[in-house]
């Protein structure tokens, strides 16, 4: 979805370096949320965040850390890069104004190669 | 969170109808039942959303029993371009959702 951008959307990086990558929204959704994809598995969440001044924990937050700058946007950093974080990493947003559950809408994925 | 299973792959030939269900036995009261389809390197796309009975939209119909404890989306007269990981989730507004492995569906010609 276009309204849902991430940068920079491929990475290649080294054991142990720090890097962020970065996710906005022009949606003006509250919800956002940051997942891992390995290859061939579901989408893992990582943290997620209902609005600026909250931040989550989720299925898998070890070896990461998050900041939700402003609304729309919602940064994921990895702070020593270890090859097992080799992966497709999402962002998504949502609105928990929907009336029923909120549908996310996912940007277009970053791909992460730690060597 | 109410947990889903779901079969791991189905293959089906272009024309076909095809029918992946879910079971959710542990489903909430207030939760919904919300179906993904992912394309390889692409993200999530939102398909269809249900409570209970029956939900259709231009891509897909959702059928849900009185139980709720399962429910099955229906893609009419499949194509190749339907090939494409198709993922169940059950969960309320308070909760993120949590995608299992889904379902790989590959369109034959």
């Amino acid at each position: 979805d276009a309204d849902v951008t991430q940068t920079p959307r491929n990475r290649i990086t080294k054991t142990g370096k720090r890097i962020m990558l970065e996710c906005s929204q022009t949606k003006g959704h509250d919800r956002m949320y940051w997942y891992r994809q390995d290859p061939g598995l579901g989408l893992q969440l990582i943290y997620y965040s209902f609005d600026v001044k909250d931040i989550n924990k989720g299925e898998i937050s070890d070896g990461y850390s998050v900041s939700r700058q402003a609304q729309a946007k919602f940064s994921l950093s990895l702070e020593s890069a270890i090859p097992n974080q080799t992966a497709l990493y999402f962002c998504a947003t949502s609105d928990s104004g929907q009336r029923e559950v909120e549908t996310q809408y996912f940007g277009p994925g970053t791909r992460l190669l730690v060597l | 969170l109410a947990k889903t299973t779901q079969p791991i792959s189905m293959d089906s030939y272009e024309g076909q109808e095809v029918n992946i269900t879910c079971s959710h036995n542990n489903i909430a009261t207030n939760d919904y039942i919300t179906w993904y389809q992912q394309f390889p390197s692409q993200g999530p796309r939102f398909i269809i959303q249900g409570y209970k009975t029956k939900v259709t939209n231009e891509v897909a119909s959702l059928f849900i029993p009185a139980d709720r404890k399962s429910s099955t989306l229906s893609l009419p007269r499949v194509s190749l371009s339907d090939t494409a990981v198709y993922y169940c989730l059950v969960g309320s507004g308070n909760t993120p959702l949590v995608f299992g492995k889904g379902t790989r569906l590959s369109v034959i010609a």
